[in-house]
């Protein structure tokens, strides 16, 4: 079955303790994004990767990293987790070959992190 | 700088009446527009697209849009809603530059 994974689905966690939260799909899609969802704000987009060992900023990367290593895995990294950073998380990818799907973002279930 | 905007954060309708949820967007050239759903504790579901060609999109689940160019407009259209249709809507742009713009969500509400 085509999916994109993420684990863990819920995660509370302390101010300043390092975590990941990994993403993985199997659709051998060359790109894949990371979005948070706040109430009123919509999905935001924290990073995005192109493809393999290539990745950019979106809207809202401070205090974010990422990786892509594989193309079947995109890792968000928060080093030193705050507060502000609670909310739901989303990893999304799509293809970038021109076809019917083309630049059609499959979701993750969604990973709710609390930064206390 | 491109934006798009939801004017409605909720809607409520009855069960078979018919359904349009606003879209508008800001971007120079002609975008990628999409219309996702989300249900309660769910990810995002593609519901349907426009690239170019006919400006009226038919998507899944008898969900319908049309492109306006002139408004910068790219409104959601169901004829008849369903119990099943209670979620959450959001409209997105996607400039061509690998950056998705999404806009704040209209939640539907059906009465029975």
């Amino acid at each position: 079955e085509a999916q994109v994974t993420q684990n863990p689905r819920y995660l509370i966690t302390v101010t300043g303790k390092k975590l990941t939260v990994t993403c993985s799909q199997n659709m051998n899609h060359e790109y894949m994004s990371w979005y948070r969802q706040d109430p009123g704000l919509g999905l935001r987009q924290i990073y995005y990767s192109m493809n393999v060992e290539v990745t950019d900023k979106g809207d809202v990367p401070e205090g974010y990293k990422v990786s892509r290593k594989e193309k079947r895995n995109f890792p968000l990294i928060l080093e030193s987790p705050s507060p502000n950073q609670t909310s739901l998380y989303f990893c999304a990818s799509s293809s970038q070959i021109r076809e019917s799907s083309y630049n059609e973002q499959f979701f993750g279930p969604g990973t709710r992190l609390t930064v206390l | 700088a491109q934006s798009v905007t939801q004017p409605d954060i909720h809607i409520t309708v009855s069960e078979g009446a018919s359904l349009e949820l606003r879209c508008n967007y800001s971007y120079g050239a002609t975008p990628y527009l999409f219309w996702y759903v989300q249900s309660p504790g769910q990810g995002l579901q593609l519901l349907l697209k426009y690239f170019s060609g006919d400006t009226l999109v038919q998507g899944i689940k008898g969900f319908e849009a049309e492109f306006k160019r002139s408004q910068s407009s790219f409104n959601l259209r169901k004829p008849s809603v369903h119990w099943s249709d209670a979620a959450e809507y959001f409209c997105a742009v996607d400039t061509g530059g690998f950056k998705t713009i999404f806009g704040a969500g209209t939640r539907l509400f059906v009465k029975a």
